[in-house]
């Protein structure tokens, strides 16, 4: 149970072109979702967390205009990266949660390539 | 500033062997504490978890050990194998609120036959 999926799992994308990726919960409703961002051996940074319905709570130091977070049903999130440039070539993961004592549940990632 | 210390950065074991992971934490608001095992390319996937009312927690070859009083909290492998050999996160998070986890920096464990 508490399976999280991501797609694309891997996207190429022009400099300046805006992309999604979409993250959900496949057998359970995720009252909160989280989208973070890994780069090569480091640890993974909270990006932003998204209740069902309200807008996302951004981290300090994540621009919203850029990364744009959509939570649109208790199985579905998105995160639209626009106008996208290199340095936002990363590793993006999502993760769910159905209550908070419940912990977080991980996506395997979408690797993001911006050429 | 990073809430959750987490130590080793890389660790290196023979199979069979124990692997031992340490946290730290300052925040005495947290109260859940998972473990995270990821394998490159992968997201990271709950291990094991242990709230503060309990000294220990044993799910299979891992163990988490919880020291309160002293802020502490580590994860063991017992017979340690290469399929084991993975970056591991320690996190926390606190009771109320959204429950955003605070990461620890990883430790990449590296298990030898």
């Amino acid at each position: 149970g508490a399976v999280v999926s991501q797609h694309p799992s891997r996207v190429i994308c022009k400099s300046g072109t805006s992309v999604k990726i979409e993250c959900r919960s496949l057998d359970f409703q995720a009252t909160t979702m989280f989208w973070y961002r890994q780069f090569p051996k480091q640890s993974l940074m909270l990006m932003a967390t998204s209740n069902e319905g309200s807008k996302a709570t951004y981290e300090q130091g994540v621009e919203k205009d850029k990364f744009l977070i959509n939570h649109a049903s208790l199985t579905l999130s998105t995160l639209t990266v626009t106008s996208a440039h290199p340095e936002d070539s990363s590793f993006y993961i999502c993760s769910a949660s159905f209550d908070p004592t419940s912990g977080q549940y991980f996506g395997p990632g979408t690797r993001l390539t911006v050429t | 500033q990073q809430q959750v210390k987490q130590s080793p950065q890389s660790l290196i074991v023979q199979k069979g062997g124990i692997s031992i992971i340490n946290c730290a934490y300052e925040n005495t608001a947290f109260d859940y504490f998972p473990w995270y095992q990821q394998f490159p390319g992968k997201g990271p996937a709950l291990l094991i978890a242990i709230r503060p009312d309990v000294s220990e927690k044993k799910e299979g070859r891992f163990t988490i050990s919880f020291n309160k009083s002293a802020k502490q909290f580590s994860l063991h492998i017992m017979d340690s194998q290469p399929g084991d050999s993975a970056t591991y996160f320690c996190a926390a998070s606190k009771k109320t609120g959204a429950n955003n986890l605070f990461f620890g920096t990883g430790t990449r464990l590296t298990v030898i036959p």
